[in-house]
């Protein structure tokens, strides 16, 4: 059974515009929320957390927004640039601090 | 610049045939994970040490063995691959167990088996 689902596959926008990937969870005993970005041949690298006691954690173009009642998160990339264009892992974690993954969505940034 | 190592990036292996993956850290990092990712799935623990404390996940087949010597270095060892072990193979680290943080990726091991 999944616990964290990124239910879009793959997402494609246009250079410039607002990119918002997309997660939810089942596991109401997660408290602490992370986004990988993955190229191609290269591990994960990680974007930005959150902790379940804030609703939002901006770094730079990067937004994560966690809404808990709802189970769900999304992270905000504005503007987007082609370089940001990968593969996007959500992933969470709770009291025993090991990370559950989704499957990912693959982000294109058009020029 | 501290980071994680994986060696090889690619590795090709028999139908049961035992192989290792290496992993080392530069971070000093007291945790250390294995996890399998096969094409388009969530990357999947199989394993972390803690320090010399080594921690199975309870659906990780017992084909899967996993040493760490000392601090800087950890290995996956697969006794006898079949062809589903066919996948990549990611390490990563973490400073310890008892606050949330990220964890660190190296490039991962893609494991091919004839």
């Amino acid at each position: 059974d999944q616990q964290v689902k990124q239910n879009s596959p793959s997402l494609s926008v246009q250079e410039g515009r607002i990119s918002i990937l997309n997660c939810d969870y089942t596991n109401s005993m997660f408290d602490y929320f992370l986004w990988y970005k993955k190229y191609p041949a290269e591990g994960p690298t990680f974007l930005i957390s959150i902790s379940s006691i804030k609703d939002k954690n901006e770094d730079g173009r990067f937004t994560v927004f966690l809404n808990k009642s709802a189970k769900h998160l999304s992270l905000h990339i504005v503007p987007s640039q082609p370089g940001d264009s990968a593969v996007y892992f959500c992933a969470a974690s709770g009291s025993n601090y090991k990370l559950t993954f989704g499957k990912g969505t693959l982000l294109t940034v058009n020029p | 610049d501290a980071m994680v190592i994986q060696n090889p990036r690619y590795q090709v292996t028999q139908f049961g045939k035992p192989v290792t993956l290496s992993c080392s850290q530069t971070l000093n990092h007291n945790v250390m994970y294995w996890y399998q990712q096969k094409s388009s799935q969530a990357p999947k623990l199989l394993f972390h040490y803690y320090d010399k404390d080594f921690n199975n996940e309870a659906d990780t087949p017992d084909n899967f063995q996993s040493r760490r010597p000392n601090t800087s270095f950890c290995f996956l060892d697969i006794r006898s691959p079949g062809l589903g072990d066919a996948a990549m193979y990611l390490c990563a680290t973490s400073r310890d167990l008892r606050e949330n943080q990220p964890q660190h990726f190296g490039d991962g091991t893609r494991l091919s088996i004839l």
